[in-house]
Order: C-alpha cells, then structure tokens, then sequence
C-alpha cells in the first residue's frame, strides 16, 4: 500500500484565493511527522511545513497552514492568498516512527499553477 | 550559508560509463541520504548512512554504490551507467525533524 497519496497531479488556483492540497498517510505507527516540500521549477526542495502525531494544533508558518485530521490520516496544504511565485510542485512526506527516522515517504506530488 | 552542497549540477553520460555524485552537509547532521526522483515518482530512496561508518540500502539500490567519506560527505557512484539511471538525483542531510535537500543533480544517460 501506498504510504503517502496525493490524489491531485495538478491544480489551478485565481491569485490571491486559497487552495488546498491533498494529502493522506498510511501508517500504524502512533509516532510519525508529516511534511510538505516546495519544488518550484528551478528545482530546489524547500522544507514548508511540519505536523508531528501528537502535535494538538495545526501547523502554521506564514500563508502556510497544515490541515491535521488524524482520524482520517489526511493532511493538506492550505496556501492562503495565493501568489505567483506559488507555482511549483508540492510534496507530502511522512517520517514514521521516531527512533528510525530514516523512514522517510514521499508522495507523487501536485502541480500548482497560480493564474494572475 | 549553512546547508548541502551538491556535485555537479547537470552531467551526460554515455551507457557504461562511470561516475560519481558528491555531497557534503556543514549542519553535523548523522545522517545522509540519496534520492532519484522520476516523473510522476516523487522521491525514492537509493542509499542511506545512519551514521558515520554506515550505509543501507533504501528502496531502488540497484545500479548505485555508496560511501559515507567522513561525517560531512556522502557520495554516490555508477559504477556502469544505463539509461534506466537517467534521472533527478538530490542529495539530502536531516533530523527526525525533516531534511534539506541539495540543489540537484540532472542525469542524462544515452
């Protein structure tokens, strides 16, 4: 089974609207983290956002927020105002388990394009 | 600045050729991995080193070699390329927190 799905090959969102990304997990580990990365076309990785298992609340930084619901092993990327330069790839990752960290998944990725 | 420094950026290689991919992480972080990413793939493991002094195979070792040089440095080689390995080859170092990647190596083979 797939560890992390991304349902979305690619978006299209209006400037300045909000957009959510997919993303759900598979995991039976109680313990995990799940990340989104940015991939815009010059090709750098760009570390967004994290949500660790226990964390109570969503995540935030900036126009970035992680929408965690556990019961439904989803968490999506909500960008809000959308710009320009949001256009890129999106990928959500899960670490499972703490201890052996090097179990790190990456979802197939959304294509976003923001339209002016 | 901090952060993973990768080499080269672009190569062509002809089939059968070698080569070998350098990495280096000025953040003490342990450990180092080597991804490829495909279209439509993401992102799928080649090597791992936990440590210093350890390497382990992830998901698509095949074709690849690794070495865990020193605490900063982690290389990859090919040691006979096939077009297969034609590919997008990150670099990255990290915690249980996440990674940083480096800026990429694009691999053509022919």
């Amino acid at each position: 089974a797939q560890k992390i799905t991304q349902t979305q090959p690619g978006m299209f969102v209006q400037e300045k609207e909000a957009v959510t990304l997919d993303c759900t997990y598979d995991t039976s580990d109680p313990s995990y983290g799940l990340f989104w990365y940015k991939q815009p076309s010059s090709g750098e990785m760009i570390f967004l956002i994290y949500q660790g298992s226990y964390d109570q609340q969503n995540a935030t930084e900036g126009r970035y927020s992680l929408n965690f619901q556990k019961a439904r092993k989803s968490a999506n990327l909500v960008i809000s105002a959308s710009q320009l330069g949001d256009s890129a790839m999106y990928f959500c990752a899960m670490r499972e388990g703490v201890r052996n960290f090097n179990k790190f998944y990456f979802g197939s990725g959304t294509k976003l394009n923001v339209k002016p | 600045n901090a952060g993973v420094t990768q080499t080269p950026k672009f190569q062509v290689l002809k089939t059968g050729q070698s080569m070998t991919l350098q990495c280096a992480q000025d953040m003490n972080h342990n450990s180092m991995y080597w991804y490829r990413q495909d279209p439509g793939m993401g992102l799928r493991l080649i090597y791992y080193s936990a440590s210093e002094g350890t390497t382990d195979k992830g998901e698509v070792p095949n074709g690849y070699n690794v070495s865990r040089l020193n605490k900063r440095e982690f290389s990859l080689r090919l040691e006979s390329a096939a077009p297969s390995q034609t590919s997008v080859y990150f670099c990255a170092s990290g915690t249980v927190n996440g990674y940083t990647f480096g800026s990429g190596t694009r691999l053509t083979v022919v």
